[in-house]
């Protein structure tokens, strides 16, 4: 696609139940990123994939988390058991190479957990 | 431990003001260097880079940041401000092999007409 997409782009959710956030990257991109912003915080990184495998998995914040990626393309983020920190903006981006550079965001997801 | 420290937490200026926002990182290796702007109500975008060459990089919308390896900084500066500059600026640092971004916490900037 043109862009980075991202569904939904909002999400209310009661605390303890799992919820799934989409990343679709740009078409040919094989970095894929996902971040997330809290209120008064910078981004924080998740996880990094390239290709279909994460090589970096490091700041995902706990075990509730995981994500994964398929076809090289479309990313799921799963957050299991929702907690009210877990609250954010959850960003993608997608780069067709690492190292940094020619980053593109999504426009994120705003998760809420009530 | 990498990490990128922006200062300005929130910065007001009147239209036509001069603009700098502080941006410092700490990192041993090589690193190649981003200012991001986030406008109200969108996503990320790039405002510009410096990878090498030339430490004064400019970039969209008439800004320009100066790359001071000495100072570990990484400043981002507008001449002169408008209104539609007002919005959430962040520096960030990626090693250049590395696959991690370290942003700085955000300044945000409001540009009063």
């Amino acid at each position: 696609g043109a862009g980075v997409s991202q569904s939904p782009s909002n999400k209310v959710t009661e605390k303890g139940k799992d919820v799934e956030l989409r990343c679709d990257p740009i078409s040919g991109h094989t970095a894929l990123y996902w971040y997330r912003q809290s209120l008064g915080q910078g981004l924080e990184f998740l996880i990094y994939f390239q290709g279909n495998s994460a090589p970096d998995k490091s700041g995902l914040p706990s075990d509730r988390f995981s994500a994964e990626r398929t076809g090289g393309s479309v990313s799921t983020l799963t957050i299991q058991r929702t907690q009210q920190e877990d609250s954010a903006v959850y960003l993608c981006a997608s780069s067709a190479r690492t190292g940094g550079g020619g980053y593109t965001f999504g426009s994120g997801t705003r998760l809420t957990v009530v | 431990a990498q990490s990128v420290s922006q200062h300005n937490h929130h910065v007001i200026l009147s239209e036509a003001a001069s603009l700098e926002l502080g941006c410092n990182y700490s990192y041993g290796g090589t690193v190649n260097l981003f200012w991001y702007v986030q406008y109200p109500g969108q996503h990320l975008q790039l405002l510009l880079k410096y990878f090498s060459g030339d430490p004064l990089v400019k970039g969209i919308k008439g800004f320009e940041a100066e790359f001071i390896k000495s100072k570990f900084s990484f400043n981002l500066r507008k001449p002169s401000v408008q209104w539609s500059d007002t919005a959430e600026y962040f520096c960030a640092a990626a090693s250049n092999t590395g696959n991690q971004f370290y942003f700085g916490t955000g300044t945000s900037l409001t540009v009063i007409p």
